[in-house]
């Protein structure tokens, strides 16, 4: 299947700082791109989804203001964590796909931990 | 809800034992898609089932769906240790101008040696 990397896999840092994680498609074109967060034994929950070139459209609930994703390219989105605060603590995943109809795979990264001290 | 429920929340196995996961939805789909996590990792991609499809073949892995029940099933068969894991289903929609996947809380699947 298709590659999608996640940078950084593991990220500490002091509340109140922000923190950015980068997505990308290594060997096709996302023409969009999922955020999601998990918390443990959870499910994925939606937070967003990108289109190349154009905002991102947020799940209800999620601050747009506070979770920025930005999809510059083809082949990277990022998710940037504004005034990160403890409960903002968790695992991130971005997910890609390649095409704008249905019926196309969509693939995952390997997760970006996040811990907010 | 249009994600995906799985069924049981926890499967314990032995080896060789085949496992099946069932998914249930509420909405019209346009296909439906399993995933496997390792604790603490992403999610792999294991096959995608199209909605005018019934079942589907992948090695040691067949799905079948069923759009007038609104399930799904992931049938194992000869597992493995390395099969342990979590495993999701994920129904597709259309959501507005996009497509897109929700998670139910998946089945943990334990398969002892």
């Amino acid at each position: 299947g298709a590659v999608v990397s996640q940078h950084p896999s593991r990220v500490i840092c002091k509340s109140g700082t922000s923190v950015k994680i980068e997505c990308r498609s290594l060997d096709f074109q996302a023409t969009t791109m999922f955020w999601y967060r998990q918390f443990p034994k959870q499910s994925l929950m939606l937070m967003a989804t990108s289109n190349e070139g154009s905002k991102a459209t947020y799940e209800q609930g999620v601050e747009k203001d506070k979770f920025l994703i930005n999809h510059a390219s083809l082949t990277l989105s990022t998710l940037t964590v504004t005034s990160a605060h403890p409960e903002d603590s968790s695992f991130y995943i971005c997910s890609a796909r390649s095409g704008t109809s249905f019926d196309n795979e969509q693939f995952f990264g390997p997760g970006t931990r996040l811990t907010v001290l | 809800s249009q994600q995906g429920e799985e069924d049981p929340q926890a499967l314990s196995i032995q080896e060789g034992e085949n496992a099946t996961m069932n998914c249930s939805y509420k909405t019209s789909i346009n296909n439906l898609q399993w995933y496997r996590q390792n604790s603490g990792r992403g999610l792999v991609h294991l096959i995608l089932i199209r909605s005018n499809e019934r079942e589907k073949h992948s090695g040691r892995l067949r799905v079948t769906l069923d759009t007038s029940k609104k399930s799904s099933s992931l049938l194992i068969t000869a597992s493995r240790a390395a099969d342990t894991a979590s495993y999701f289903c994920a129904p597709e929609v259309s959501g507005g101008s996009n497509y897109k996947l929700t998670f139910g809380k998946g089945t943990l699947l334990t398969v002892n040696p």
